[in-house]
């Protein structure tokens, strides 16, 4: 049982590039969400999805575009990637509302 | 803005010791609340959920809930320097887009 995975762990672009990021679990949760973490602020939420076909923004939005076409994948896209996207990301996913949350390994990005 | 207050530490320990971690929360309606151990480099992993006042314990772990209070706190009993790391404090709530929110952390270091 993979649980949920990320991909890439690493990355590495330019500025203005686009970027996608990969979530995937097995669990069936409802929930997925995707956070970034970067020192001295802890995690933040970027998108949150409560099922299929339905997300929403979260405290820092902006710059990031997610889809949820199936249960089972959240992928996260900076459309056009920026230096202070530099962080590492997180995706987690829950079986409810204001459940425990579990999460993947995390990507490094880095934006040049 | 719900908020989660942690103290950032470190908190230093000796081995064998009892750590103390301290959460406080500022929306009276949360309802879940949830403790998480992060090393260095790794994602968030849990290791403590509780939702009713009191103490609720998990082998050398207990959770304490005071809702009164708006606290939350996380005993280590017998520290091991393997227990040397971040402790993320979130508090969950049903409704609103914020499901669960998370504290910066508080650094643990168990001292042998």
């Amino acid at each position: 049982d993979a649980g949920i995975t990320q991909s890439p762990r690493y990355k590495i672009t330019e500025t203005g590039r686009q970027v996608t990021l990969m979530c995937h679990q097995t669990w069936s949760h409802s929930y997925m969400f995707w956070y970034r973490q970067d020192l001295g602020h802890g995690l933040r939420l970027i998108y949150y999805s409560a099922a299929a076909d339905i997300t929403d923004k979260g405290e820092v939005p902006d710059g990031y575009v997610v889809s949820r076409s199936k249960t089972e994948n959240f992928p996260l896209t900076l459309e056009s990637a920026t230096r202070s996207q530099t962080s590492v990301y997180f995706c987690a996913s829950s079986v409810g509302e204001g459940s425990e949350q579990y999460f993947g390994p995390g990507t490094r990005l880095t934006v040049t | 803005q719900k908020e989660v207050e942690q103290n950032s530490g470190p908190l230093s320990v000796p081995e064998g010791a009892i750590a103390s971690l301290n959460c406080t929360y500022s929306d009276r309606v949360s309802q879940s609340f949830f403790w998480y151990r992060q090393y260095s480099g790794k994602s968030p992993e849990l290791i403590m959920s509780i939702y009713s006042n009191g103490d609720k314990e998990d082998g050398r772990f207990t959770a304490q809930l005071n809702k009164a209070s708006q606290y939350v706190s996380l005993l280590i009993r017998d520290s091991q320097p393997s227990d040397s790391a971040t402790y993320l404090c979130a508090v969950g709530t049903i409704g609103g887009y914020q499901k669960v929110t998370f504290g910066t952390g508080t650094k643990l270091q168990v001292i042998p």
